[in-house]
């Protein structure tokens, strides 16, 4: 069985850019999570999607965004991109993101942005 | 506010020995704990989780223990390997409710084991 694919593996961008980040997650999987983890804050949550729509936000200004299809892969934006969105960048995928029951998130490898 | 703390950045054991990391909580309406091992630039790899309606998980070299009174959990990895050695997170999620697909992370403890 696959795990969570993220693409790409790493990007640079400069200020100002804005920058889409890929993850096609478990089969089966409906519930895609990102995280962003960066030294000084850790593991930070983002946002969840389920069944293509976001049920659950993190504290992140509005640059940052998403979306999730209809075969529950799923895309994040960051748009007008500063310097300390250089980060690596997780998505996790879970069969329902815990709403009804206790469930696993597997993570992908991450992308690794930075931003010059 | 950091709701799940691992307090100890750093752990260093010898191999065959037992390795304990520890986690603590203050949000009381977690009820699903997780722990994660990492290497730099990786994702996490899941390890093994308990649900708050039970005291004990075990898989393998790995133990879980949950103290629910003390909101205390930690992870009991005997015996010990160099492979072992990365980064273990901790992790806390409520399920129901409307914190869908949210974990809520430790800073993690590096873990060394020497051979």
């Amino acid at each position: 069985k696959a795990g969570v694919t993220q693409t790409p593996r790493y990007l640079i961008k400069t200020r100002g850019q804005q920058v889409t980040l890929s993850c096609s997650p478990i089969s089966g999987h409906r519930s895609v999570s990102w995280y962003q983890q960066t030294p000084g804050q850790g593991l930070q949550f983002l946002f969840e999607y389920f069944s293509e729509t976001q049920r659950n936000k993190g504290n992140f200004p509005g640059r940052f965004s998403g979306r999730q299809f209809s075969n529950s892969r799923s895309e994040m934006n960051v748009s007008t991109l500063e310097l300390g969105d250089s980060a690596l960048y997780l998505c996790a995928s879970s069969v329902d993101g815990g709403g009804v029951r206790n469930t696993e998130a597997f993570f992908g490898q991450g992308t690794r942005l930075t931003v010059v | 506010d950091q709701q799940v703390k691992q307090n100890s950045p750093s752990l260093s054991v010898q191999e065959g020995r037992i390795s304990i990391l520890n986690c603590d909580y203050t949000n009381s309406m977690f009820d699903y704990f997780l722990w994660y091992k990492k290497y730099p630039a990786e994702g996490p790899t899941f390890l093994i989780s308990i649900s708050s309606i039970k005291d004990k998980n075990e898989d393998g070299r790995f133990t879980v223990f949950l103290n629910k009174s003390a909101k205390h959990l930690s992870l009991h990895i005997v015996p010990s390997q160099p492979g072992d050695s990365a980064v273990y997170f901790c992790a806390a999620s409520e399920t129901g409710g409307t914190s869908y697909g949210k974990l809520t992370f430790g800073q993690g403890t590096i873990l060394t084991v020497h051979p």
